[in-house]
């Protein structure tokens, strides 16, 4: 199956700065790439997809590109606020199943 | 729109016992949906992909036998723990195929969180 790799484990930043998390896949098949934020205790919540024949989609604050060559993508969160603060899931996923596979996770903190 | 619900949010039991967990996509039809578990500060581990009508699909390493599933409609999906063991305690997740956007994507339930004594 798929492998997700997912880096930093654990991201503090200031109020108002950027944070970025990157994630790796392996299976080139994988054609849909959701990124979930989840707080403790609760269902993740989808923040920002992108699809395999796309590059980069921005949504307000956040953004996601993809880079499918070298197989990584990555989230941008500019001007972080503190409740941005959360644990950030990547996931790939590949057809036709569609099947989820998640990164390890990012547990960022938000400094204000 | 594309709301799912679980059910129980929890539960308690003795070790030796069956637990079923309810999975339903509230206001749309979900041909497929999916199971996952966590363990605390870990990521979401695929453990099954639900199919009405048909047999779950499972992930290696998940015991089928352990973790009965049953997609019997459009809008209900059930784990079954069989003989839940204090290892078998963790928060189990299901998600439902949905569309956003126009685009096909999982919405996910808020999660049930069982424990084994």
């Amino acid at each position: 199956g798929e492998n997700v790799e997912q880096h930093p484990s654990t991201l503090s930043v200031q109020e108002g700065d950027s944070a970025v998390i990157k994630c790796t896949y392996s299976d080139s098949a994988s054609n849909y790439f959701p990124w979930y934020k989840q707080e403790l205790g609760k269902r993740p919540q989808l923040i920002i997809d992108i699809r395999s024949n796309v590059g980069e989609k921005k949504d307000q604050r956040i953004a996601v590109t993809l880079n499918k060559t070298a197989k990584h993508f990555s989230l941008h969160i500019t001007e972080t606020q503190p409740e941005d603060s959360a644990v950030y899931f990547c996931a790939a996923s590949i057809p036709p199943g569609n099947q989820f596979y998640f990164g390890t996770g990012t547990s960022l903190t938000v400094i204000p | 729109g594309a709301v799912v619900s679980q059910h129980p949010s929890r539960v308690i039991c003795k070790s030796g016992t069956s637990v079923k967990i309810e999975c339903r996509s509230l206001d749309f039809q979900a041909t497929t949906m999916f199971w996952y578990r966590q363990f605390p500060k870990q990521s979401l581990m695929l453990m099954a992909t639900s199919n009405e009508g048909s047999k779950a699909t499972y992930e290696q390493g998940v015991e089928k036998d352990k973790f009965l599933i049953n997609h019997a409609s459009l809008t209900l999906s059930t784990l079954t723990v069989t003989s839940a063991h204090p290892e078998d305690s963790s928060f189990y997740i299901c998600s439902a195929k949905g569309l956003a956007g126009g685009q096909e994507t999982q919405y996910f339930g808020p999660g049930t969180r069982l424990l084994v004594l």
